[in-house]
């Protein structure tokens, strides 16, 4: 069965850096485009970005571009997300997602991890 | 920028029948996605591509997009409905997906 397990979360000060990791099995990962999508507490749903199966595409959401760098490891079955200038609007479950279709992004998600919480706290 | 539009909050009695709208620009034009999360947990999916279930999904769920207006609707509404459904879409002309700000269904 498909798992997606997230890790590398914590409480960091502002300012620094840190960097998530999405460990998946159970299915063929080089294949599928793959997510991170964070909520902060009590909010709602908020995209960050995506990489394409290859990881030669990536986008990001206008709050992080330029902060925050998406790879992944298809060797390692593992997904990354780069978290640098951290501020406390950062504070979120961040929670990996697989793509629902196969050698494509900007469909929809059809398998999430249970996310890793990041606090951005002096 | 885009912007999907969704009612704060929708309730509805056991055994009827809750709809729960996103709104957008030509929504029509595009695929919607609908996500269901309990609290405490991962959000799930429950209608792909405006209309399809994933496997496991009950028939009671069910998609529709059209004109400015996509829809999520649950008939039968039982208790363990009651959590926060989301729509998504794939924004191609930004190369963003963009979620609605979430309904939160109350089963009375």
């Amino acid at each position: 069965q498909v798992q997606l397990v997230e890790s590398g979360g914590g409480v960091v000060q502002p300012g620094r850096s840190l960097r998530l990791s999405c460990a998946a099995s159970g299915f063929t990962f080089r294949s599928y485009g793959m997510h991170w999508v964070r909520q902060a507490p009590g909010k709602g749903l908020e995209w960050v970005a995506v990489i394409s199966y290859d990881g030669i595409k990536k986008y990001y959401a206008d709050s992080v571009k330029g902060r925050f760098t998406i790879s992944r490891d298809n060797s390692k079955n593992t997904l990354y997300l780069q978290m640098n200038s951290l501020r406390a609007e950062d504070t979120a479950v961040y929670y990996c997602a697989k793509e629902g279709v196969w050698y494509s992004y900007g469909n929809s998600f059809d398998y999430w991890g249970q996310g890793t919480l990041v606090t951005v706290s002096s | 920028s885009y912007v999907l539009t969704q009612p704060p909050s929708v309730s509805v009695a056991p055994g009827q029948t809750a709809r729960i709208t996103c709104g957008g620009n030509n929504i029509g034009s595009k695929s919607v996605h609908w996500y269901q999360q309990r609290p405490g947990q991962a959000p799930v999916l429950v209608v792909h591509d405006d209309s399809d279930r994933p496997s496991g999904i009950p028939e009671r769920f069910s998609g529709s997009n059209s004109g400015n207006t996509a829809a999520l609707t649950i008939s039968r509404v039982e208790a363990g409905d009651e959590a926060d459904y989301y729509c998504q879409v794939w924004d191609s002309s930004s190369d963003h997906v963009l979620f609605g700000g979430g309904t939160k269904l109350t089963v009375l």
